[in-house]
């Protein structure tokens, strides 16, 4: 299994530009969500899919969107790129148990290293 | 609005030096505690507690969760420079299939 796979590994925005951060996971798992990390930050969410066709909001979600139409995919797209967008993003996967409610561990993928000029 | 606290921020230490790690937490529908491991790239998963006073065991590292009082410590004996990374706690809530994290501990194990 590749796991979480993310791509590009790195890349550089002019502001305004727009740009889709693709991930996929071949794990069969239900859930999926993205991530932000700043310098010195922890994790910070911006959207989340608990299953194809259903995606919600995080705690940043503005200026970004998701969909969901595969178990496998969870593409991130940038609208319109702001410098306050630069970060590194994680796309991350779990498996549910949906009799307990427990939210399992996460898997996730190398990142994206974004620089918003 | 779900809040995980870590303290402290960052830890220098010598090898064979014990570390202890703070989590506390405000979360509505607790479901699960977790802790990373992040080393310059993708966080790795350590432990994952669910019930008050379970201490997990992993080799040198041990983990215990305290419901009552609202945190969780990760414990690291017998420190070894390849312990040096940002340790994360998240915590799950809901069935939302969500979680939130600390802004992490960065531990760094001199030789």
């Amino acid at each position: 299994n590749a796991g979480v796979t993310q791509t590009p590994k790195f890349q550089v925005l002019k502001t305004g530009q727009s740009m889709t951060l693709q991930c996929a996971q071949d794990m069969n798992h239900e859930y999926m969500s993205w991530y932000r990390q700043d310098p010195g930050m922890g994790l910070r969410l911006i959207h989340y899919s608990v299953g194809a066709g259903i995606t919600d909001q995080g705690e940043v979600p503005n200026g970004y969107n998701v969909s969901r139409s595969t178990t496998e995919d969870f593409p991130l797209r940038l609208l319109s790129a702001a410098p306050s967008q630069t970060s590194v993003y994680f796309c991350a996967s779990s498996y549910s148990r949906r009799t307990s409610g427990r939210i399992n561990e996460q898997f996730f993928g190398p990142g994206t290293r974004l620089t918003v000029l | 609005e779900d809040k995980v606290v870590q303290s402290p921020l960052s830890l220098v230490v010598h090898e064979g030096d014990t570390v202890t790690l703070n989590c506390s937490y405000e979360v509505t529908n607790f479901r699960s505690l977790l802790w990373y491991k992040q080393e310059k790239k993708a966080p790795t998963f350590l432990f994952m507690l669910t019930s008050s006073g379970i201490e997990k065991k992993s080799g040198r590292l041990s983990s215990i969760l305290d419901k009552k009082e609202l945190f969780s410590i990760l414990n690291i004996t017998a420190t070894q420079t390849g312990d040096s990374a940002v340790y994360l706690c998240a915590v799950g809530n809901t069935n939302a299939g969500k979680s939130t994290f600390g802004d992490g501990t960065t531990l760094t194990v001199k030789p």
